[in-house]
């Protein structure tokens, strides 16, 4: 199976514009989830969708914002960008069913100038 | 109090020793424990997942588990330069993981 992909790979946007990220899931993968990963903070849960519905949310603004299709695929929006918004953006699959294994995508690293 | 800690690192062992890696986690009703391996530059990837309290093994690596003193652990035997990456510890919540801050290991050849 093809694994988790997403694009662009990279990405420089000046302050205060805005950028959509997208996510595929591995095929047959409902859920997908989008992590903020910088050197500081590590790891930070960003929301989770399951069959277009979001289930939970992290503690970022509402500049954060997300969506999924009836494919599955998913994006991520940020709005008004911040400098502290450079990060690599990780996006994650899981099956249906409880043990919730995540796997990654490569990343989209996004520079913001 | 952080949702999960591990132990900062760096960890640098010799190749052919054991690197042991542990983990402690907040919430005492999580149940899925999973450990993922992040070498420089790339995206996490899952080697191990546990459920159960004990031991389980999957070649090199054993992850142990104790729900009542909440802690999570990973050895990696035999250790190979090839392991030398950031390994991060995750618990999963309600429809979330939460992530460690990882531990950095460095396999001395």
């Amino acid at each position: 199976k093809a694994g988790v992909t997403q694009t662009p790979r990279y990405l420089i946007k000046t302050r205060g514009q805005q950028v959509t990220l997208s996510c595929s899931p591995i095929s047959g993968h409902r859920s997908v989830s989008w992590y903020q990963q910088t050197p500081g903070q590590g790891l930070q849960f960003l929301f989770e969708y399951f069959s277009e519905t979001q289930r939970n949310k992290g503690n970022f603004p509402g500049r954060f914002s997300g969506r999924q299709f009836s494919n599955s695929r998913s994006e991520m929006n940020v709005s008004t960008l911040e400098l502290g918004d450079s990060a690599l953006y990780l996006c994650a699959s899981s099956p249906s069913g409880g043990s919730y294994e995540q796997y990654f995508g490569p990343g989209t690293r996004l520079t913001v100038t | 109090q952080k949702e999960v800690e591990q132990n900062s690192g760096p960890l640098s062992v010799p190749e052919g020793a054991i690197a042991s890696l542990n983990c402690t986690y907040s919430d005492r009703g999580s149940q899925s424990f999973f450990w993922y391996r992040q070498y420089s530059g790339k995206s996490p990837e899952l080697i191990m997942s546990i459920y159960s309290n004990g031991d389980k093994e999957d070649g090199r690596f054993t992850a142990q588990l104790n729900k009542a003193s909440q802690y999570v652990s990973l050895l990696i035997r035999d250790s190979q330069p090839s392991d030398s990456a950031t390994y991060l510890c995750a618990v999963k919540g309600d429809y979330k993981l939460s992530f460690g801050a990882g531990t950095t290991v460095t396999v001395r050849a």
